[in-house]
């Protein structure tokens, strides 16, 4: 079972509007990533962003990280609609791990 | 780079059958995660291993399921019998001993009638 919570489970946008999406977890963490899973696909890492970390920049996506608030969230500038997937944080403690949100489907209508 | 290849893509077995699948994880990998994804329940670590040596198989359902890795190169994930609630994508990932970014696998979809 999950020990985290990503919203919102579904978003709906236009090409060219940014996206955001927001994770929460439970516990300690190492690091956290994000993911980004196309419809019957693997899965594909975007981004990794340390405990010590507040703000990571990747191309479009920026990523921000709150250890008090057990809080992420990613935002996707400028969205395409080859952006769309669905997207999944995911952490690790002290193990290697990883403990996966349960994903936020994000739709980009050209 | 090839990637981490799965094999089978898809499977459909019956109720009480063996089923085998495979992974070959990313060359100079030393570590690989077994997943399973459901809708219900998402994406869960079933095991994972590293230097070919299983740390932490907590998630593994039950008895039915069993994962070896007898070579670098190879692991299999085995359920038998398997049931209609196995029914799901299992994953294969592979990572660098000391990064914590994973590869994944394009999956198997299981189906058991």
């Amino acid at each position: 079972s999950q020990q985290g919570e990503e919203d919102p489970q579904a978003l709906s946008i236009q090409e060219g509007e940014n996206a955001t999406m927001n994770c929460s977890y439970k516990t300690s963490i190492n690091n956290l990533q994000w993911y980004r899973q196309n419809s019957g696909r693997g899965l594909v890492h975007l981004i990794l962003i340390r405990s010590n970390e507040r703000e990571k920049h990747s191309g479009r996506l920026r990523v921000t990280l709150d250890t008090s608030k057990k809080s992420s969230s990613l935002l996707i500038t400028a969205s395409r609609a080859a952006d769309t997937a669905s997207y999944f944080c995911a952490w690790s403690g002290s193990a290697r791990q990883l403990t996966f949100g349960s994903g936020t489907q994000l739709t980009v209508l050209p | 780079d090839a990637g981490v290849i799965q094999s089978p893509r898809h499977e459909v077995t019956e109720m009480g059958q063996e089923v085998t699948l495979r992974c070959k994880p990313i060359s100079g990998h030393n570590s690989l995660f077994w997943y399973r994804q459901t809708m219900m329940r998402g994406l869960e670590l079933l095991i994972y291993f590293n230097n070919n040596v299983p740390i932490d198989d907590s998630g593994m359902p039950e008895d039915r399921f069993s994962a070896k890795m007898p070579n670098a190169s190879f692991s299999t994930l085995k359920i038998q019998p398997s049931e209609p609630r196995d029914s799901a994508v299992y994953f294969c990932a592979s990572s660098l001993a000391d990064t914590y970014e994973q590869y994944f696998g394009p999956g198997t979809r299981l189906t058991v009638t």
